[in-house]
């Protein structure tokens, strides 16, 4: 199983918006609708931002949305802050009934 | 609250075996699956496997079967990871984590396995 496809790097002014894409194949992204996206500081615990692809859980800012096309999903922050600079990654469920994450995106404000 | 706390950092030797553990309290354990997702430095999340709480059923990640195993105790709520036959590239902050189930999504605060000679 191999990972998800992230870009490595993205970067953005504060107030533009970015997204950041995570592409798998049919026995994962494309064939389940569980998607996750993870932000992540080196040293603490993940923080769940996005789950079942497009929903947010309640706490997490409304400039945090996720959607799906085919085969990828994507995680787009609009307004960015200085505060969204971290280390993102989305995972999925696959059809082997395991999980899978992404190679990880860390996300530069400028 | 939910919460799950891990065992304390290790440091091991090539070829031999670590077990950490993972308290679940706050939540039903056998109500949802306990996942374990390890990073390694400079490296991405990366998933290992899943424990069923409730029937002990498990499902590894291909790289670590044959290498892995895990195991719960429903009577101290804690589950188990043992990873055997230890290589550098094993070296990691190793997570337990409830995820993948909606909203209920929690993670360890992580334990630093170090393998070294």
């Amino acid at each position: 199983q191999s990972a998800l496809t992230q870009p490595a790097s993205v970067s953005g002014s504060p107030g533009q918006s970015i997204t950041i894409s995570c592409t798998g194949t049919s026995s994962d992204v494309g064939g389940y609708n569980y998607v996750y996206w993870y932000r992540h500081h080196p040293g603490k615990a993940p923080k769940l931002m996005i789950y079942e692809v497009s929903n947010r859980p309640s706490g997490v800012s409304n400039r945090f949305s996720g959607s799906k096309s085919g085969n990828t999903a994507s995680l787009t922050i609009s307004g960015l802050q200085a505060e969204d600079e971290a280390d993102y990654y989305c995972s999925s469920y696959t059809t082997y009934n395991t999980w899978v994450f992404g190679g990880g995106t860390k996300l530069t404000v400028l | 609250q939910v919460q799950l706390v891990q065992s304390g950092a290790e440091v091991k030797k090539p070829g031999a075996s670590v077990k950490v553990s993972c308290k679940a309290s706050g939540y039903t354990f056998t109500d949802y699956y306990m996942h374990w997702v390890r990073q390694a430095p400079g490296q991405g999340l990366e998933w290992m496997g899943w424990v069923n709480p409730n029937s002990g059923g498990t499902n590894y990640a291909q790289k670590f079967q044959g290498r892995v195993t895990m195991t719960r105790d429903t009577s101290i709520s804690t589950a188990f990871m043992e990873l055997s036959r230890l290589r550098s590239d094993d070296t990691a902050v190793y997570y337990c984590a409830s995820l993948g189930a909606t909203i209920f999504d929690y993670w360890g605060q992580g334990t630093l396995v170090t393998v070294s000679s």
